[in-house]
Order: C-alpha cells, then sequence, then structure tokens
C-alpha cells in the first residue's frame, strides 16, 4: 500500500505558466482533500471531494480548480501562476467527511 | 478569531520531561478532534484521535474539555524521537465538515 501519492515533489513555475498537481491513494478512500502549507499560516484547505463526482470550495479556493478523476485520483490545477501561490501542497484523503485523514508528501511549489 | 490557536513555542525539554501543549477551539459545534505530528518537510501524520473521555496512547494523552472549548496534548518520558512540530485539528460542521489546523507548537527534546 503506497498510501496517498502525489507529483511532482517539486516544481519551479514563472508567473502566468499552468501546471497540474496530480493526487492518488490506494486506500480506497471516499474523501480527498488539497491543502496549502504557508509559514506561520497552518494547513488551510484549497477545495475537497466528499466523494467521487463532488468537489466543493475551501477556505482558500481563488487561483484554483480541481477534478475529481475517479475514487483514486484527484488533481488540483493553476491556470495562471502567480508569486501567492509559492507554498508546499499536500494532498488527503479519508474513509468519509470528518474522519482522521491521511496525507501525501507534498509538492514544494515556487513561482516567480 | 481563529477557528484554531496553538501556542507555537518552542518549547525545549530534557530527555525524560513531561511536557503539555494546549490548544483551543472556536467553534462549539466541532465534534472531531485530532493531534498531528508534522517532523520537518515532511506530511502531517495523524498521532491520535480525541474522544470525549480523553484517551491514551502509550505516552501520550489526549484529553478534551468542551465547556473552555480546548484540547491537550501531554508526553510523558520524552524521546529524542518527539521532536516535531505538533498540530491541533477540530472540524467545523457548519462548512462541510471542514478540517482546521493550528500552527503547530514546536518541541525539541534535549540530551
Amino acid at each position: 500500500n503506497a498510501g496517498v501519492t502525489q507529483t511532482p515533489k517539486f516544481q519551479v513555475l514563472k508567473t502566468g505558466q499552468s501546471m497540474t498537481l496530480q493526487c492518488a491513494q490506494d486506500m480506497n478512500h471516499n474523501s480527498m482533500y488539497w491543502y496549502r502549507q504557508d509559514p506561520g499560516m497552518g494547513l488551510r484547505l484549497i477545495y475537497y471531494s466528499a466523494s467521487e463526482g463532488t468537489t466543493d470550495k475551501g477556505e482558500v479556493p481563488n487561483g484554483y480548480n480541481v477534478s475529481r478523476l475517479n475514487k483514486r485520483e484527484f488533481s488540483l490545477r493553476l491556470e495562471s501562476a502567480a508569486p501567492s501561490q509559492t507554498s508546499v501542497y499536500f494532498c488527503a484523503s479519508s474513509h468519509r467527511e470528518g474522519n482522521e485523514q491521511f496525507f501525501g508528501p507534498g509538492t514544494r511549489l515556487t513561482v516567480l | 478569531r481563529k477557528e484554531v490557536e496553538q501556542d507555537p513555542g518552542p518549547f525545549n525539554v530534557p530527555e525524560g520531561a513531561t511536557v503539555a501543549f494546549n490548544c483551543t477551539y472556536s467553534n462549539s459545534a466541532s465534534q472531531s478532534f485530532f493531534w498531528y505530528r508534522q517532523d520537518c518537510r515532511k506530511e502531517p501524520k495523524l498521532l491520535m484521535s480525541v474522544y470525549s473521555s480523553g484517551n491514551e496512547d502509550g505516552r501520550f494523552t489526549a484529553q478534551l474539555n468542551r465547556a473552555s472549548q480546548y484540547i491537550s496534548l501531554l508526553i510523558r518520558d520524552s524521546k529524542l524521537s518527539d521532536s516535531a512540530t505538533y498540530l491541533c485539528v477540530v472540524n467545523n460542521p457548519n462548512t462541510g465538515n471542514q478540517f482546521y489546523f493550528g500552527t503547530g507548537t514546536s518541541l525539541t527534546v534535549i540530551p
């Protein structure tokens, strides 16, 4: 069991470029989440998917889009990257909403 | 007011010491409470859930005080390997059961 996997591990973008962060889980979890972690801010929820076929905004959704491709995969897209999106991005999954969440190893993104 | 607040520390304690962290939350309707551990440049990992009656897992004890809206984590007989940042996590049933994370409390256990 790999748990939650994320790709890429590191990425550097220029302002205005786009990219997609990939996340997959092999625990047959229903719910998946995308967070960003910035110094002094704690983890903040960007988007989540309570179950396959649904997605909802979290605390900081602006500038991002998501796709729940199937039960296993949940991707995060930055259409036009901005320096304010420089952060560490974590994907997580849980059996269902409200249950403990399990995190992937993170993607460190720098936008120049 | 922040959903979850923690003392950032740092807490520097000698091996074998007992250390306690507190965390306050703002939403009285919250039902799910957790402590996560995060090592430097790694992902958060679940340390333990926090139950209404309090619960213990080896050297770790978690307690919930609903009246005062805080949760606590007690670590006994600290080990060097306990050095990490400890994150308090609380759900908010008013926002689709989203989890809110504290900014973390840094612990360093000194030989």
